[in-house]
């Protein structure tokens, strides 16, 4: 079956320790997302890749490194910088089509990773 | 100020109500995505609408371009329909995304 999967579900580590979590995507999409969310808030953009070996900053990604050698995996790290970890993460794939003022890809949502730093 | 506004935040009914959520955004729009975020934290696209009115089953949405304006409806509700929903933009100057906060629904049998 075609989708995205995000592991682990669960995870918790120390503080002061990097961590990555797992994005991979077998729909062939052209871009993959990170959202961090908080209670109360909506979804916030940590990083976005539209190709591969290229990706950019969203709204929140100071504390965060993200990597895309391959179009199906788009790992990111949460390091020590990362001042409030503890949060749900999404990852979401979306193929682009059309561009510049008329993009209307659809994104598919991962399941999430609820990371939590003691 | 959100750019993107939705309400209300939590909204309880009995089953077979008839169910409104409302999304208010404030910028420029290519297109409107309403999700579903079930407990697990799992999210599932329902309708992505640039206008007009798009209907799945029970689930109805619809788009007033001019008045920045979205509603999802829910018909005859369910306690299964107990969700997260999510309204976001795309807006016309760039290709990210932007949320609401999401409306909280609980549907009791």
């Amino acid at each position: 079956d075609g989708g995205i999967t995000q592991s682990p579900k669960y995870l918790f580590r120390k503080e002061g320790q990097n961590v990555t979590l797992s994005c991979e995507q077998n729909l062939n999409h052209d871009a993959m997302y990170w959202y961090r969310q908080d209670p109360g808030q909506g979804l916030r953009l940590i990083y976005y890749s539209q190709i591969v070996n290229d990706f950019q900053k969203g709204d929140i990604a100071e504390g965060y490194s993200v990597s895309r050698e391959k179009k199906e995996s788009f790992p990111l790290t949460v390091t020590s910088a990362q001042k409030n970890p503890t949060a749900f993460y999404l990852c979401a794939s979306s193929i682009l089509r059309g561009g510049g003022r008329s993009s209307y890809n659809e994104q598919f949502f991962g399941p999430g990773t609820r990371l939590t730093v003691l | 100020k959100n750019e993107v506004e939705q309400s209300p935040q939590n909204l309880t009914a009995q089953e077979g109500e008839f169910i409104t959520i409302n999304c208010s955004y404030s910028v420029g729009i290519s297109a409107l995505h309403w999700l579903q975020q079930h407990p697990g934290g799992g999210i599932v696209s329902l309708f992505m609408l640039s206008s007009g009115k798009k209907k799945h089953g029970r689930l109805i949405a619809t788009i007033n371009i001019q008045e920045k304006h979205s509603s999802l409806h829910i018909t005859a509700s369910h306690p299964r329909d107990s969700a997260v929903y999510i309204c976001a933009v795309r807006k016309t100057s760039g290709s990210r995304l932007t949320f609401g906060e999401g409306t909280q629904l609980t549907v009791n049998p």
